[in-house]
């Protein structure tokens, strides 16, 4: 069974530093692996979406990294500012050959990143 | 372009009381799905549909139904609430035309007393 972790919990950074959050997931026959930001209150945006054959996707000052092999992705955020604050999920979508199978994605519980002023 | 809506924001329900929450996205896309979100619990997945007229069971379908009569909207039905039905509902829809990104709505705070 696929189990998504995000470690750690929650995170605090001085403002400017560049930080790396991380997903773990246990089984690498994913189709892809997308990661959101929730701020309190709201829906998910989505921030980054890897296809499981890339090994990166960039935008702005995000990039996320793919390793499948691990069973792992990163989301780098580089100079972090107080507006980053918020909750980050990633989730991976699920590569199997049963029709109940193949539509559904696995959330991990998220990083609570807050970026002090 | 609104993306996904949803219908309503907040409700109070008391034990046993019926609601119906609806979804609609306008991008055209064929996969919706309702979640659930609880604290400590992360997102869970409760029914998902990959077309009109079809509609699947996902982690926790148990005490919801789903219809989805037109492609655009996605509705999900409490048929007698309970208090572990109190959580705040999330519907997302997704498409192979956008390598099946999922978009997600503003959610529906739902509380049963």
């Amino acid at each position: 069974k696929q189990e998504v972790t995000q470690i750690p919990a929650a995170l605090s950074v001085p403002e400017g530093e560049n930080l790396v959050l991380n997903c773990s997931f246990t089984d690498s026959a994913i189709y892809n692996l997308q990661w959101f930001r929730q701020d309190p209150g709201k829906g998910l945006t989505s921030l980054l979406l890897i296809q499981s054959s890339q090994r990166e996707q960039t935008s702005g000052r995000l990039n996320a990294s793919l390793d499948k092999s691990s069973g792992r992705s990163t989301l780098y955020i580089a100079a972090s500012q107080p507006g980053d604050s918020a909750t980050y999920l990633c989730a991976v979508r699920l590569r199997g050959v049963s029709l109940s199978g193949t539509y559904k994605y696995i959330f991990g519980t998220g990083t609570r990143l807050k970026v002090l002023a | 372009n609104a993306g996904v809506t949803q219908t309503p924001k907040f409700r109070v329900l008391k034990t046993g009381q019926s609601m119906t929450l609806l979804c609609a996205q306008d991008m055209n896309h064929e996969y919706m799905y309702w979640y659930r979100q609880d604290p400590g619990m992360g997102l869970r997945l409760i029914h998902y549909s990959v077309g009109e007229g079809t509609t699947a069971k996902g982690e926790v379908p148990d005490g919801y139904n789903v219809s989805r009569l037109k492609k655009q909207n996605f509705l999900l039905g409490l048929e007698s609430a309970a208090p572990s039905q109190t959580s705040v509902y999330f519907c997302a829809s997704s498409s192979w035309s956008v390598s099946y990104e999922q978009y997600f709505g503003p959610g529906t705070r739902l509380t049963v007393t």
